[in-house]
């Protein structure tokens, strides 16, 4: 069974531009959520999709949204990026949303660095 | 952003050691998650957690949930290299269902 895939592994933008990343979530997983990874932060969590509806969002400016597709796969996208963007944007994919307990397992892709310049 | 807290922060073992940390919290959690994460990758699952007083083994890592649902134990027996990474505890905060992450504890192993 194929992991949780995401694309691109690297990206470089400069500031002021936008980015979309991409996350295909294993084969039956309906929700999925994304989180940005800083040396300074951690772990912090940036949204939730389940069968195509933001079901849970994060601390983060307007400049972050995502969207989720009939097939599960899910985008990001960051507008104006800032050097503060900079980060590994992590994608998990769990079978059903964080708010059932019996589906709570996430599973991570490998994640895609940004850097902002 | 809200954070469960992990202790200790980093430490450095022989290998062959047992190592031990925990996590914590203010409020109350139904699951616990532990994942590892190396370097430039995401974090893997290793072991979840459902019950409080709940202990689960995965290899030779141990987990227990603990009885206030506010903490979670990692243990790790007979250290090896590869087990070298950061280490996180994770839930589904039960007021806002948001995940929570830990603030990690970064092992490294010495051979």
């Amino acid at each position: 069974k194929a992991g949780v895939t995401q694309t691109p592994r690297y990206l470089i933008k400069t500031r002021g531009q936008q980015v979309t990343l991409s996350c295909s979530p294993i084969s039956g997983h309906r929700s999925v959520s994304w989180y940005q990874q800083t040396p300074g932060q951690g772990l912090q969590f940036l949204f939730e999709y389940f069968s195509e509806t933001q079901r849970n969002k994060g601390n983060f400016p307007g400049r972050f949204s995502g969207r989720q597709f009939s097939n599960s796969r899910s985008e990001m996208n960051v507008s104006t990026l800032e050097l503060g963007d900079s980060a590994l944007y992590l994608c998990a994919s769990s079978l059903g949303p964080s708010l059932d307990r019996t589906n709570t397992e996430a599973f991570f892709g490998q994640g895609t660095r940004l850097t902002v310049v | 952003g809200q954070q469960l807290n992990q202790s200790p922060q980093s430490m450095f073992i022989q290998e062959g050691e047992d190592v031990s940390m925990n996590c914590t919290s203010s409020s109350i959690f139904n699951t616990w998650l532990w994942y590892k994460q190396d370097p430039g990758e995401g974090p893997v699952l290793l072991i979840a957690l459902y019950k409080a007083g709940e202990l689960t083994s995965n290899g030779r890592l141990t987990a227990q949930f603990g009885i206030t649902r506010k903490d979670s134990f990692l243990n790790i027996s007979a250290s090896i290299p590869s087990d070298v990474g950061i280490y996180f505890c994770a839930g589904p905060n039960s007021g806002t269902y948001k995940y929570i992450f830990g603030t990690g504890t970064r092992l490294k192993v010495l051979a």
